[in-house]
């Protein structure tokens, strides 16, 4: 079946960054897009970009430019979101989910990496 | 870009339906948009359920039950969610998202967050 498993839970230091992992599996990793879409405790989601597996291509939310790059290894079918520059607000759960194309529906979602702040 | 409001809070009886309803900012139309649905339940990650554009354009995730189903009121410039014949296990948060093609933005509303009484 059609998954994506994250990589686990992180814990860094304000002003480190972080590197969190998306292992595709049950379909073509380069045929759809994936998206990372993050989400703090008890708070709603908050989309921060994709990524086209096969191009390279990405697209990044306003609020993240030059601070997130999103990257992947097709080898191993696996994406991976690097956020610099962290600080106590970017604690929360990080979640890759696919899409078809850009801007299509988010389907399936990985089970999340919660990223925490804190000095 | 458009801002997607949703009501924080809808609560309805067992058995009973229900209107999720997902706002469009001023300035945007409903119409102009792909409207799509997700349900997220305590510690698990948001799921897909179904898209809506028109009544000719629209799609169920895979596995979601009909009951689910979707909408727009051009009246109130809102998608719409509907859930009939509600069950306990339909309690959950539901957000509704679209994709802004002008600003290659993707966009969530804040979410609705549905008890069954």
């Amino acid at each position: 079946q059609v998954q994506l498993v994250q990589s686990g839970a992180e814990v860094k230091k304000p002003g480190a960054s972080v590197k969190v992992s998306c292992k595709a599996s049950g379909y073509t990793f380069t045929s759809y897009d994936i998206n990372w879409v993050r989400q703090a405790t008890g708070q709603g989601l908050e989309w921060m970009g994709w990524m086209n597996p096969n191009s390279g291509n990405t697209g990044y939310a306003q609020k993240f430019q030059g601070r997130v790059t999103m990257t992947r290894n097709t080898s191993i079918s696996t994406a991976y979101m690097e956020l610099s520059s962290l600080r106590s607000e970017d604690t929360a759960v990080y979640y890759c989910a696919r899409g078809r194309i850009v801007g299509a529906s988010l389907d399936p979602w990985g089970q999340g990496t919660l990223v925490t702040v804190s000095s | 870009q458009p801002v997607l409001t949703q009501p924080s809070s809808h609560s309805a009886s067992s058995g009973a339906s229900v209107r999720l309803t997902c706002m469009l900012s001023s300035g945007f139309s409903v119409g102009d948009f792909w409207i799509r649905w997700y349900q997220q339940k305590p510690g698990n990650p948001p799921r897909y359920l179904l898209y809506y554009h028109s009544d000719s354009n629209k799609g169920q995730g895979s596995g979601v039950p009909s009951r689910f189903s979707g909408s727009n009121d051009a009246s109130a410039n809102a998608g719409i969610l509907r859930i009939s014949g509600l069950q306990p296990e339909d309690e959950a948060d539901y957000y509704c998202g679209t994709w802004h093609s002008n600003s290659k933005t993707r966009v969530f509303g804040g979410g609705t967050k549905l008890t069954v009484l």
